[in-house]
């Protein structure tokens, strides 16, 4: 089946510096990806959508320049928190759409941060 | 904007009782509604995927209906055992995989 990776599984840092996260997906190619932000007791808030080769869309609210997306290649697409403060600790979870065209996600197991 | 939101929060029950959670959305014009399982500090599993067009889909002991002009649906679990203890998200499609979640149902199944 789909398998999505996520890099780091969890990852604690300074406030003020910045912070890179890796989504994969492992056995397919994934020309859209998803990053989602989640608090705790929360629901899943979807951040942006990534395109292979092009832009992130955004979604309304998050900041672009502090949430900076890049997918480069069909299997890899990287969140980088930037100047983390400690309000952007959070559970990241990214998504891979179906690459059989169907309307579903395969997510991948998230990344908790940890901002001091 | 699409609000979803699933009622109980969180419930326990003794093992072999069914379960029955619910999930009710604001806007009908929905593409389709998945349920997921969560288990604490790890990703999505898809368990059940209703499109638009359909009334239920079933997966072993899992089952879920869709309402879409009432804006409900419903997920039962038959017989529940400890392993289905999770959080279990239903979520919305707006079209293009944009997936709008509720907060989830936090299930313990007690031995």
């Amino acid at each position: 089946g789909a398998v999505v990776s996520q890099h780091p599984s969890w990852v604690i840092c300074k406030s003020g510096t910045s912070v890179k996260i890796e989504c994969r997906s492992l056995d397919f190619q994934a020309t859209t990806m998803f990053w989602y932000r989640q608090f705790p007791k929360q629901s899943l808030m979807l951040m942006a959508t990534s395109n292979e080769g092009s832009k992130a869309t955004y979604e309304q609210g998050v900041e672009k320049d502090k949430f900076l997306i890049n997918h480069a290649s069909l299997t890899l697409s990287t969140l980088t928190v930037t100047s983390a403060h400690p309000e952007d600790s959070s559970f990241y979870i990214c998504s891979a759409r179906d690459p059989d065209g169907q309307e579903t996600q395969y997510f991948g197991p998230g990344t908790r941060l940890l901002v001091l | 904007k699409q609000e979803v939101t699933q009622i109980p929060a969180a419930l326990s029950v003794p093992e072999g009782e069914n379960l029955v959670l619910n999930c009710s959305f604001t806007d009908s014009a929905i593409y389709n509604l998945q349920w997921f399982r969560q288990d604490p500090g790890k990703g999505l599993t898809s368990l059940l995927l209703i499109q638009s067009s359909q009334r239920e889909q079933t997966s072993g002991r899992l089952n879920a209906s869709l309402d879409k002009s009432s804006g409900r649906s419903t997920l039962y679990i038959a017989a529940s055992q400890p392993g289905d203890s999770a959080t279990y998200l239903c979520a919305v499609s707006r079209g293009n995989n944009r997936l709008a979640f509720g907060k989830g149902n936090q299930v313990v199944v007690i031995p």
